[in-house]
């Protein structure tokens, strides 16, 4: 079946412009991860949906970060006023559901920031 | 404070030779620790994982040995494959935290033909 999709898979903003990035996870799938991965570093987790309920949000670095998933399929990163240092790659995961379930990772988005 | 770390940060290996990757963790809610393999402009994918009541599992090529007294894992691959060439991510998770990963740095692998 198909896995996660992300798109788009390349953005390039000007600082300062609002973007938007959207996952579409495993058909079925309750929870909903997403992670940021600078180049040449392991992901670090942003926040967490189960269903349509985003259960922890710890991990975004500032207001700027706003994620939601309205009807706990489909999810949307948006990150606003861009800065430079949100230049990374943003990968969604899904998972079926249970913590001991395998995590399943989109291609993720490239989004630089100039 | 980082609570999974990874070496080394890069490897060599010549083909059929053994590949070797280690991680430390510091959290001992860390109940699941799985290893991913992530190719260029992929996601990461999981390669096998592991609970910390074994010390050890092998799938194909591929074994985790752990040691929940050190707090520390580590991957071996087995007869390494030009193919293998990837970038490993170890990572842990707590069922207590809804089991979003904390991931180590990476380890770039090189196997040489």
């Amino acid at each position: 079946g198909a896995g996660v999709s992300q798109s788009p898979r390349y953005k390039v903003a000007k600082r300062g412009q609002d973007v938007a990035l959207r996952c579409d996870p495993i058909s079925g799938h309750v929870s909903l991860f997403w992670y940021q991965q600078a180049l040449g570093q392991g992901p670090e987790f942003l926040t967490y949906f189960q269903n349509e309920a985003q259960l922890d949000k710890s991990g975004l670095p500032s207001d700027r970060f706003f994620a939601e998933r309205p009807e706990g399929s489909v999810s949307t990163l948006k990150i606003q006023r861009t800065q430079q240092e949100d230049s990374a790659v943003y990968l969604c995961a899904s998972r079926s559901s249970g913590v001991q379930e395998t995590q399943y990772f989109g291609p993720g988005t490239r989004l630089l920031v100039l | 404070q980082q609570q999974v770390k990874q070496s080394p940060q890069s490897l060599i290996v010549q083909k059929g030779g053994i590949s070797i990757i280690n991680c430390a963790y510091e959290n001992t809610a860390f109940d699941y620790f799985p290893w991913y393999q992530q190719f260029p402009g992929k996601g990461p994918a999981l390669l096998i994982a592991i609970r910390p009541d074994v010390s050890e599992k092998k799938e194909g090529r591929f074994t985790i040995s752990f040691n929940k007294s050190a707090k520390q894992f580590s991957l071996h691959i087995m007869d390494s494959q030009p193919g293998d060439s990837a970038t490993y991510f170890c990572a842990a998770s707590g069922d207590t935290n809804a089991g979003k990963s904390t991931f180590g740095d990476g380890t770039t692998l090189t196997v040489k033909p």
